[in-house]
């Protein structure tokens, strides 16, 4: 089983629409939880984190965390294509404070 | 600017040839991380770095090297490569505090032929 799980894709989406991207994550003891976004041919961008349960938001972007479910989401308002790119689920090691787990990464496509 | 600095950006070598693929940052940041990202298996951590002279295996170690003789710098040296360790390879560095992630580098895509 692996550390994170995510849907590879893709996820198609028409511009303007709301984007859901999932991750569930198998480490009961793991607190802080990190989304990135990676473009083609770029390295991955960090974008939002979250440690406590509940929403954060920053601009369009929503991060949802339920540690009793072990599931991460997030959530992109108003999609623009420029949003296209493939977002990756990253969850630290409650055991280890530099190991990080990451997920294979979601495929976003907002279509204009 | 605050960055990751990773050379070269592409390299193509021999089976057996050894190389090192260099990694430096800016932001006096404690930690540093290689990681190589294959289609399918996403990131996987290589090697990582609490600070000066403290580093640890992650999840990929054989067949990597790395050092960490100065806070910013955190090369990458694959003593003998092989075909299997063409991939794409990203350092990364982040600060001591718990919720911080991790800054990438531009990346390193390596062919071993």
């Amino acid at each position: 089983q692996k550390e994170v799980e995510q849907n590879s894709g893709p996820l198609s989406v028409p511009e303007g629409a709301i984007a859901s991207l999932n991750c569930t994550y198998s480490d009961r003891g793991s607190q802080s939880f990190f989304w990135y976004r990676q473009y083609s041919g770029k390295s991955p961008e960090l974008i939002m984190f979250i440690y406590s349960n509940g929403d954060k938001e920053d601009g369009r972007f929503t991060a949802q965390l339920n540690k009793a479910s072990q599931y991460v989401s997030l959530l992109i308002r108003d999609s623009q294509p420029s949003d296209s790119a493939t977002y990756l689920c990253a969850v630290k090691s409650e055991y280890n404070f530099n190991k990080f787990y990451f997920g294979s990464g979601t495929k976003l496509n907002v279509k204009p | 600017e605050a960055q990751v600095t990773q050379n070269p950006r592409y390299l193509i070598t021999v089976t057996g040839k050894k190389l090192t693929v260099t990694c430096s940052q800016n932001m006096n940041h404690e930690y540093m991380s290689w990681y190589r990202q294959d289609p399918g298996l996403g990131l996987r951590q290589i090697y990582y770095s609490m600070n000066v002279e403290v580093t640890d295996k992650g999840d990929v170690p054989e067949g990597y090297k790395v050092s960490r003789k100065e806070k910013r710098n955190f090369p990458l040296i694959l003593e003998s490569p092989s075909p299997n360790q063409t991939s794409l390879y990203f350092c990364a560095s982040r600060p001591g505090q718990e919720n911080y992630g991790y800054t990438f580098g531009s990346g390193t895509r390596l062919t071993v032929v």
